[in-house]
């Protein structure tokens, strides 16, 4: 069962590209959510989907573009990366009804 | 604005000890509060939660104290491990808001053999 996984684990682009971040999941889980983790901030929410075709800016939204036409895929898209954006990059689900977010292995993006 | 407020920043603890990381919130809609651990390389895995209609959890060597009047809650790790060397964030969360998780920004925690 591999739960949550997240593609690519390791980007490096440049100033001004797109870069997409994949997130997988084969629990069916309803919530999905985007965190970014940089030292001293500890993970803050970047957009949430509570279902497919619903989703919701979370703490840190400027620059990012969310979609999720499927249930069990929620991509993060950057469509201008900039040096800021760099960081660890983590996707997480949660099943309606209970408590617990799963989180995935994360993506560790740098931006040149 | 920090609705989530950790300490310390970093501990080091000898094996055997006990090792204390505390949570302070301002939101009084918030009502669970989870623990989550993370290793290096790795996405955060949870640890151990507690809800506020009860003021201590405890699950093997790891206990939760909850003060709901003071808006602060507390892991205990006892006996500690190198094992348990890694980084802790304690989070808060509502139902009114999706149960979107607000995380304090880490204890990195050492435990020395």
């Amino acid at each position: 069962d591999a739960g949550i996984t997240q593609s690519p684990r390791y980007k490096i682009t440049e100033t001004g590209r797109q870069v997409t971040l994949m997130c997988h999941q084969t629990w069916s889980h309803s919530y999905m959510f985007w965190y970014r983790q940089d030292l001293g901030h500890g993970l803050r929410l970047i957009y949430y989907s509570a279902a497919a075709d619903i989703t919701d800016k979370g703490e840190v939204p400027d620059g990012y573009v969310v979609s999720r036409s499927k249930t069990e895929n929620f991509p993060l898209t950057l469509e201008s990366a900039t040096r800021s954006q760099t960081s660890v990059y983590f996707c997480a689900t949660r099943h309606r009804g209970t408590d617990t977010q799963y989180f995935g292995p994360g993506t560790r993006l740098t931006v040149l | 604005q920090q609705q989530v407020k950790q300490s310390p920043q970093s501990l080091i603890v000898q094996k055997g000890g006990i090792s204390i990381i505390n949570c302070a919130y301002e939101n009084t809609a918030f009502d669970y509060f989870p623990w989550y651990q993370q290793f290096p390389g790795k996405g955060p895995a949870l640890l151990i939660a507690i809800r506020p209609d009860v003021s201590e959890k405890k699950e093997g060597r790891f206990t939760i104290s909850f003060n709901k009047s003071a808006k602060q809650f507390s892991l205990h790790i006892m006996d500690s491990q190198p094992g348990d060397s890694a980084t802790y964030f304690c989070a808060a969360s509502s139902g009114g808001s999706n149960y979107k998780l607000t995380f304090g920004k880490g204890t990195l925690l050492t435990v020395n053999p």
